[in-house]
């Protein structure tokens, strides 16, 4: 089964606009990372975030972590129409000695001009 | 080369046949995974590579499923008698070591079993 799992399954905005999106997960966890993968194209690493960290930024990318609720959440600010994509949450968990991700089922994000 | 590089991009093939998939990885990369994607859905985890340890195989999904790493640093995914259920597209990544976190991912190779 898989570790991580995101909603929305699916969120439409405009231009211009926010996007949150979040993401559970079930065991302990080592690091918690972002993808973003385009329609037909292999994935793109976004952010990681530390399980001793609770929040990081990068660009128009904000990650939040709470460990105690074991979820994550991404929120792209200003969204544009090339931010469309699926975007995946990854885990790698707790006390593993190799870097084994675990996906979740992805959010769809479409971003009208 | 200067990202991770996979082969056939796509590979259309019988059911019964099979087919072997390359991963060709970044340069220096310690840790090769295989990943499978079935349409719309999530990455299923099949097999990770790190170094000369034993290969992590415990996402490999039958034993029709197998692969290997040739000089730490090629790799190669076999499917022997392809059903359609096999019928996917399969991601290959890298990373510089398992520690690092960040996995960088081929463009995959689309198969589909008719």
């Amino acid at each position: 089964s898989q570790q991580g799992e995101e909603d929305p399954q699916a969120l439409s905005i405009q231009e211009g606009e926010n996007a949150t999106m979040n993401c559970s997960y079930k065991t302990s966890i080592n690091n918690l990372q972002w993808y973003r993968q385009n329609s037909g194209r292999g994935l793109v690493h976004l952010i990681l975030i530390r399980s001793n960290e609770r929040e990081k930024h990068s660009g128009r990318l904000r990650v939040t972590l709470d460990t105690s609720k074991k979820s994550s959440s991404l929120l792209i600010t200003a969204s544009r129409a090339a931010d469309t994509a699926s975007y995946f949450c990854a885990t790698i968990a707790g006390g593993t000695s190799y870097g084994k991700l675990t996906f979740g089922q992805g959010t769809i994000l479409t971003v009208h001009p | 080369g200067a990202g991770v590089s996979q082969s056939p991009s796509n590979k259309v093939t019988e059911k019964g046949k099979d087919v072997e998939l390359r991963c060709d990885p970044i340069s220096g990369h310690t840790a090769l995974y295989w990943y499978r994607q079935s349409l719309g859905q999530g990455l299923e985890f099949l097999i990770y590579f790190q170094g000369n340890s034993a290969p992590d195989k415990s996402g490999l999904p039958s034993d029709r499923f197998s692969a290997e790493r040739t000089g730490g640093s090629v790799s190669t995914l076999t499917i022997q008698r392809t059903q359609q259920e096999d019928s996917a597209v399969y991601l290959c990544a890298s990373s510089v070591s398992p520690n690092t976190g960040e996995l960088f991912f081929g463009e995959g190779s689309r198969l589909t079993v008719l």
